[in-house]
């Protein structure tokens, strides 16, 4: 298996504030990667697809970067409701999960 | 509106067979590609099984041999059946589509269904 390997695990932000979360793959994984947002007792929702396009109706300020082994999801100007935990996820062989990031409100 | 709902999730001894439905509606489940993924408590998403269009089966390792994935396109359901549950098959159930012609870019779930494998 594809091992995901998310950084940071935890993360402390405010409102209005942009952050990244990497994302880096054991193997080379070309674009084969997404990007999910889960909050507490719901399902995770794709936000990402193929590392860098934003799904439909997701907001702009969600980005995706990346290639090969190394990706980064970056939100810029955090909002109320972006406080959640992300995970990344790779399709290019059997899919598999990153730990996620908890991002919380400073 | 699409729409999946999960169903069939309970307390199970180790060993023993559950069978979990995905009703859905919005869309026929063999036009999709459509999976179970797990998340025990505190945990990453694992993927579990995949269904094809064309009715062709995928499962994760720590499931082949014991779970099958099957679609049902009278009643519009999928279904997983497991058998030889193990404690380790505890967690949170979802069924998720895959987007239009990509099988794992999981664009529609459900809400998920508890299960717990323990004596």
């Amino acid at each position: 298996d594809i091992q995901m390997t998310q950084s940071p695990s935890s993360l402390s932000a405010s409102v209005g504030d942009r952050i990244t979360i990497t994302c880096r793959a054991s193997q080379r994984i070309p674009t084969y990667l997404n990007w999910y947002q889960q909050r507490p007792g719901k399902a995770p929702n794709l936000l990402i697809y193929e590392a860098s396009n934003l799904r439909s109706g997701v907001p702009s300020r969600f980005s995706g970067s990346g290639s090969g082994t190394d990706f980064a999801l970056t939100i810029t100007g955090l909002q109320p409701e972006d406080f959640a935990t992300y995970y990344c996820q790779q399709t290019y062989s059997s899919p598999t999960f990153g730990q996620g990031t908890k991002l919380e409100i400073k | 509106d699409v729409q999946l709902v999960e169903a069939g999730g309970g307390l199970i001894q180790p060993g023993g067979s559950l069978r979990l439905s995905c009703a859905v509606s919005g869309f026929t489940v063999s036009t999709a590609y459509m999976n179970w993924v797990r998340q025990a408590p505190g945990r990453r998403p694992e993927w579990v099984s995949v269904i094809y269009r064309g009715g062709a089966t995928h499962y994760g390792d720590s499931v082949r041999g014991r779970f099958t994935i099957s679609g049902d396109d009278l009643k519009n359901v999928l279904y997983l059946q497991m058998n030889s549950l193990r404690v380790e098959d505890t967690a949170v159930y979802f069924c998720a589509r895959g987007r239009d012609g990509f099988p794992y870019q999981f664009d529609d779930w459900g809400q998920g269904t508890l299960v717990t494998v323990s004596s």
